[in-house]
C-alpha cells in the first residue's frame, strides 16, 4: 500500500497568511494527487485534483504543486472560512489513501 | 442538482449486519465509479471500497470479506453491505462519486457505531 504523509499535522495562522501544507507519498505516484477540505461535522469537499487543478467553483487562493513522491498544497491568503482538516489522497494504485490530515485553525 | 444521501447507519452489536444506502440524484450510480470511504470518531479519512462502472469491486484489507459494495440501477442507488461488524467499524460512513479518479461528490454520511 502507498503511505501518505502530510506535515504540519496542524497549524494556526493569521487572516491574510500564506499557509503551505506539504504531502509525500512512500512511493512515486505522478501527479495521481487528489486534495480535500474538511470542516467541521461535514464532508469532504474536492478542492485539487491532478495535484494542481483547481475543481469547478473552488477559490483560486487555494493552489497546489508536485509530483513524484513530494506535494504542496497552498492557501495564499488564509480566510476565516478555510478553518477545516486538509487531506491529500493517492489513486496511482489500489487502495485509495489519505494523508492523516492538516488542521488549519485562525491564530 | 447532483446529490448522494446515505442512510441505515445506527447502533448495532458486535457481529451483526446493516446495509447502508446511498441515493443519488442529478446521475446515474451505474454510470460512475463509486466509492464508500469512512471516518471513525475524532480520526482521519479511510477509503472502504469502490465499484467501478462495469462492476468491478474492490476493498480495503480491514473490511475484504466482510463488506460487500453493489448497486440497483432501477433505484439509483450505491449498497454496502457490513456485516460480522467490529467495535473498529465504527465510523461515519459517506458514499462518494469517482470521477476520472478523484471524488467529486459526497453525502453527508450516515453513522455507525458498533457496541453492546
Amino acid at each position: 500500500d502507498i503511505q501518505m504523509t502530510q506535515s504540519p499535522s496542524s497549524l494556526s495562522a493569521s487572516v491574510g497568511d500564506r499557509v503551505t501544507i506539504t504531502c509525500q507519498a512512500s512511493q512515486d505516484i505522478s501527479n495521481y494527487l487528489n486534495w480535500y477540505q474538511q470542516k467541521p461535522g461535514k464532508a469532504p469537499k474536492l478542492l485539487l485534483y491532478d495535484a494542481s487543478n483547481l475543481e469547478t467553483g473552488v477559490p483560486s487562493r487555494f493552489s497546489g504543486s508536485g509530483s513524484g513522491t513530494n506535494f504542496t498544497f497552498t492557501i495564499s491568503s488564509l480566510q476565516p472560512e478555510d478553518i477545516a482538516t486538509y487531506y491529500c489522497q493517492q489513486y496511482d494504485n489500489l487502495p485509495l489513501t489519505f494523508g492523516p490530515g492538516t488542521k488549519v485553525d485562525i491564530k | 442538482e447532483v446529490q448522494l444521501v446515505e442512510s441505515g447507519g445506527g447502533l448495532i452489536q458486535p457481529g451483526g449486519s446493516l446495509r447502508l444506502s446511498c441515493a443519488a440524484s442529478g446521475f446515474a450510480v451505474s454510470g460512475h465509479y463509486m466509492s464508500w470511504v469512512r471516518q471513525a470518531p475524532g480520526k482521519g479519512l479511510e477509503w472502504v471500497s469502490i465499484i467501478y462502472s462495469a462492476g468491478t469491486t474492490y476493498y480495503a484489507d480491514s473490511v475484504q470479506g466482510r463488506f460487500t459494495i453493489s448497486r440497483d440501477k432501477s433505484k439509483n442507488t450505491l449498497y454496502l453491505q457490513i456485516n460480522s461488524l467490529r467495535a473498529e467499524d465504527t465510523a461515519v460512513y459517506y458514499c462518494a462519486r469517482v470521477h476520472l479518479w478523484h471524488m467529486d461528490v459526497w453525502g453527508k454520511g450516515t453513522t455507525v457505531t458498533v457496541s453492546s
